[in-house]
């Protein structure tokens, strides 16, 4: 099956800091890469969908000046929090369809092993 | 706004069993549904994917059902093993074309040896 990595798989941060998140979709393209959220013991919320070549959009609620993406190219995106707080500590999700011919395939999305973010 | 909702939150159960998880969401208008599974910490593995125009799929000791008129899905795993626990994560797309997952609230399962 189709694989997807996420660096780093956890990180500590003091608050006010930066963190970057990358998503790579490492044996197959895709144009679209999906990024979610999960609290503890909470199901994954969906924050935003980047996109290859345009800009990300953002689920409502979802402070799109805080929670930086950025799809550079067919095969990696990154997710940048900025000024972390400590409320921003939570799981982080990518996911991935893959896509063929120029086409994305949501039939079905490929996950990656999540980054845990602790802000202190 | 579709809500997926997954009763019980969390289930035990002895080694062996056969043991059904529920997935129920409010608009039937869906694409497809999706199963996944969660081991602590760890990302979604995909179990199975039944289409809206199907009634289960199955795979191995896993079997899926979907009755999309009354907008409920089960998963059944036959003679569970230790090595099935996890949280159980029932997805649903809303049409084709719409790539938003909406995720269900999750089932934690232990199988007790």
């Amino acid at each position: 099956g189709a694989v997807v990595s996420q660096h780093p798989s956890w990180v500590i941060c003091k608050s006010g800091t930066s963190v970057k998140i990358e998503c790579r979709s490492l044996d197959f393209q895709a144009t679209t890469m999906f990024w979610y959220r999960q609290f503890p013991k909470q199901s994954l919320m969906l924050m935003a969908t980047s996109n290859e070549g345009s800009k990300a959009t953002y689920e409502q609620g979802v402070e799109k000046d805080k929670f930086l993406i950025n799809h550079a190219s067919l095969t990696l995106s990154t997710l940048t929090v900025t000024s972390a707080h400590p409320e921003d500590s939570s799981f982080y999700i990518c996911s991935a369809p893959r896509t063929s011919g120029g086409a994305t395939l949501y039939n079905e999305q490929f996950f990656g092993p999540g980054t845990r973010l602790t802000v202190l | 706004k579709q809500e997926v909702t997954q009763i019980p939150a969390a289930l035990s159960v002895p080694e062996g069993e056969n043991l059904v998880l529920n997935c129920s969401f409010t608009d039937s208008a869906i694409y497809n549904l999706q199963w996944f599974r969660q081991d602590p910490g760890k990302g979604l593995t995909s179990l199975l994917l039944i289409q809206s125009s199907q009634r289960e799929q199955t795979s191995g000791r896993l079997n899926a059902s979907l009755d999309k008129s009354s907008g409920r899905s089960t998963l059944y795993i036959a003679a569970s093993q230790p090595g099935d626990s996890a949280t159980y994560l029932c997805a649903v797309r809303p049409h084709f074309g719409n790539e938003k997952l909406t995720f269900g609230t999750g089932t934690r399962l232990t199988i007790i040896p």
